[in-house]
């Protein structure tokens, strides 16, 4: 089993859609879970981190952590073309090194 | 402030050539690490330094892959011989201690014929 499973898609949804990306783990010990954007040939940028469980806001982009189910989420409110992206979750131990363990992606298409 | 520079972007080169890769972190950033990215899989850590010590190189093969950061900046990536399966994208990222932000190269892009 992996670390972090995450449904690869691809997803396409019109523009001004609500986006939901999820991704679960099995390690019980990550504390910080990350989300990457990644456009096409490019590298990965830091979205949003939240810390420990709970919900973390910013602009259109919502990102939650429910540790009880080992599942976090980002949702995408009124997507945008400019959204077109992998979007990639990463979790990490605190105090190990700060090794990161990624999800595999999900490729997200948003139609105008 | 510059980012992580990376190069080349892109090399193609035939199995059983060695290639190698360069890094320039962001000014200040004592952490790098080398991830690999296969095509439609998340980044796999490869090696993580720390100034020029190394924290973690578990998942380097390293019968064929090596790293250095010699003087604690910039950083080379070298597979020698070079395998199909070595085909992907090569990432560079750099962070502050402590920090839990790492920040990302454009990549470089590896095919091997």
């Amino acid at each position: 089993q992996k670390e972090v499973e995450q449904d690869p898609g691809p997803l396409s949804v019109p523009e001004g859609a609500i986006v939901s990306l999820n991704c679960t783990y099995s390690n019980s010990a990550f504390q910080y879970f990350m989300w990457y954007r990644q456009y096409s040939r490019k590298g990965p940028e830091l979205l949003m981190y939240t810390y420990s469980s709970g919900n973390k806001e910013d602009g259109r982009f919502t990102a939650q952590v429910d540790k009880s189910s080992k599942y976090i989420s980002l949702f995408i409110r009124d997507s945008q073309p400019s959204d077109s992206a992998t979007y990639l979750c990463a979790m990490n131990i605190p105090n190990t090194g700060n090794q990161f363990y990624f999800g595999t992606g999900t490729s997200l298409t948003v139609i105008p | 402030e510059a980012g992580v520079a990376q190069s080349p972007r892109y090399k193609i080169i035939e199995k059983r050539q060695s290639v190698a890769f360069w890094c320039n972190p962001i000014s200040g950033h004592a952490t790098l690490y080398w991830y690999q990215q296969i095509l439609g899989q998340g980044p796999k850590l490869l090696i993580q330094f720390q100034n020029n010590g190394v924290v973690d190189d578990s998942q380097l093969p390293k019968d064929r892959f090596s790293a250095e950061r010699l003087k604690g900046v910039d950083s080379t990536l070298k597979i020698q011989p070079a395998k199909l399966e070595d085909s992907a994208v090569y990432l560079c990222a750099s962070s502050s201690v402590g920090d839990n932000e790492q920040f990302f190269g454009p990549g470089t892009r590896l095919t091997v014929l």
